[in-house]
């Protein structure tokens, strides 16, 4: 069966700090992958989306990058934090033919 | 653009009661998911809505859609409090062609249930 892990869990990091919160699925090839951020308020954005090995696409401006180095990774970086970056970080892979099945997160708080 | 918009919001409820959640939409949808979310947590699947006219059935939860009034509804049967969790819409669009093919999910903001003895 498939599984998805995200690392770490939490994170606090300072202003002006990078990042990079990583993101990889087991028993799929080639799956679709997505960043998505809830803030404080529920809502769900779609960050970035990734159809495959390179293939990035951003879906809003903002301080943040994403990378697909191999099939079944995603990373998520930044190199200067902001204040507006805290939030609840999810993975997710799936959503073409199935619903999108998401990782644990990662509640980053930048102080 | 997508919009998704749930009612109502906050919904508390006595355990026991039936009540409904609302998700409407402003665009033809290929298709509509629902999610609970803990305190805290991931989201977890619920339900996966392809047709007009579906609907599916877990414990005492029920989702229909109806794609010709862009609603779909997830009622809650004789609630209990186990239930109380945020549940979320989320209408996808089927974007990109052929191997670059991708499923966009735009989501509601979600309806905080809480469910009192």
């Amino acid at each position: 069966s498939q599984t998805i892990h995200q690392w770490p869990a939490t994170l606090v990091q300072p202003v002006g700090s990078p990042l990079s919160l990583e993101c990889t699925v087991e028993g799929t090839s080639n799956p679709n992958l997505y960043w998505y951020r809830q803030a404080a308020g529920r809502g769900l954005q779609l960050l970035f989306y990734s159809v495959g090995i390179g293939q990035i696409s951003s879906e809003v401006p903002q301080n943040l990058s994403a990378s697909r180095p191999q099939d079944r990774q995603f990373i998520l970086s930044s190199k200067k934090l902001l204040l507006s970056d805290s939030g609840f970080y999810l993975c997710a892979w799936g959503g073409l033919v199935s619903p999108l099945h998401f990782g644990n997160g990662t509640r980053l708080t930048v102080t | 653009e997508l919009k998704v918009e749930q009612n109502p919001l906050f919904l508390s409820m006595q355990e026991g009661k039936n009540y409904t959640i609302y998700c409407n939409y402003s665009t033809t949808s290929d298709r509509l998911y629902w999610y609970r979310q803990d305190p805290g947590k991931s989201l977890e699947s619920l339900f996966v809505l392809l047709s007009n006219g579906a609907v599916k059935q877990e414990g005492r939860l029920m989702a229909s859609l109806d794609t010709k009034a862009r609603l779909s509804t997830l009622h809650i049967t004789a609630a209990v409090h186990d239930l109380s969790a945020t549940y979320f819409c989320a209408v996808v669009l089927l974007r990109g062609a052929g191997g670059t093919s991708y499923g966009k999910l735009t989501f509601g903001q979600g309806t905080i249930l809480t469910v009192h003895p």
